[in-house]
């Protein structure tokens, strides 16, 4: 089992906004990621270095870290959001984490 | 495009050694980043094995240590995953990946997978 916690699952309306969580460990000197997962494909990275979006993924999706918490923001939901989103951690003994993933329904 | 590609026995008995490849396509793995393994169960969530950095300095999830090496093949442009021991709690789908930036903070490359069954 994970150290991470994450919510195990998430719904949302389209157009509405998730907030998905990844808390466990003190993340003060730790790197962030996350990742979107979809049925029967790998995962892509969506925002790394706890708040830097890849070029390819769309500006609606935001990350950020307040206290020991890391926070990943999908805004104007829509269906291609539909999968299930990772936490990561990079630094000390937490080097290569994943939490245990959220399953975002958009309904 | 980094392209990645996974190849590798299917299945693998009890107590022998799991053999992967990633063979990786438009980019030098000798010109930096990380590469890594990282699989996933049926059904289940994600699990980072390891990274080597192109110098050749290896990271490995503390809960396989004893059991994983990864190494790299310049000449080939590939890399490798060894796992020794192996048993049914190593049944899982292996993607081999590459790091977004030249340093360990996501890995925005993935292979498409390949699954590995531990059995008799």
């Amino acid at each position: 089992s994970s150290e991470l916690t994450q919510p195990s699952s998430l719904s949302v309306s389209p157009g509405q906004t998730a907030n998905i969580t990844c808390s466990g460990v003190k993340l003060d000197d730790k790197i962030t990621c996350w990742y979107h997962q979809r049925p029967g494909q790998s995962p892509v990275l969506v925002i790394y270095r706890n708040a830097v979006r890849p070029s390819e993924i769309p500006e609606r999706i935001s990350g950020f870290i307040s206290g020991n918490t890391a926070t990943l923001t999908i805004t104007g939901t829509q269906a291609t959001d539909e999968g299930v989103y990772y936490c990561q951690l990079w630094g000390g003994n937490s080097d290569g984490v994943f939490g245990p993933g959220t399953k975002v329904t958009v309904l | 495009q980094v392209q990645l590609r996974e190849s590798g026995p299917g299945v693998v008995k009890p107590s022998e050694t799991l053999s992967l490849d990633c063979a990786v396509s438009n980019f030098s793995i000798a010109s930096g980043y990380y590469w890594g393994w990282i699989r996933q169960p049926p059904g289940q969530g994600l699990e980072w094995i390891g990274s080597i950095f192109h110098s050749g300095s290896t990271f490995y999830n503390p809960s396989l240590n004893s059991r994983v090496s990864i190494s790299l093949d310049t000449s080939r442009n590939f890399f490798s995953l060894k796992l020794t021991s192996v048993t049914a709690a190593d049944t899982a789908m292996y993607f081999c990946v590459r790091s977004i930036i030249h340093e360990s903070s996501g890995y925005g490359f993935w292979g498409q997978g390949i699954l590995v069954t531990v059995s008799s």
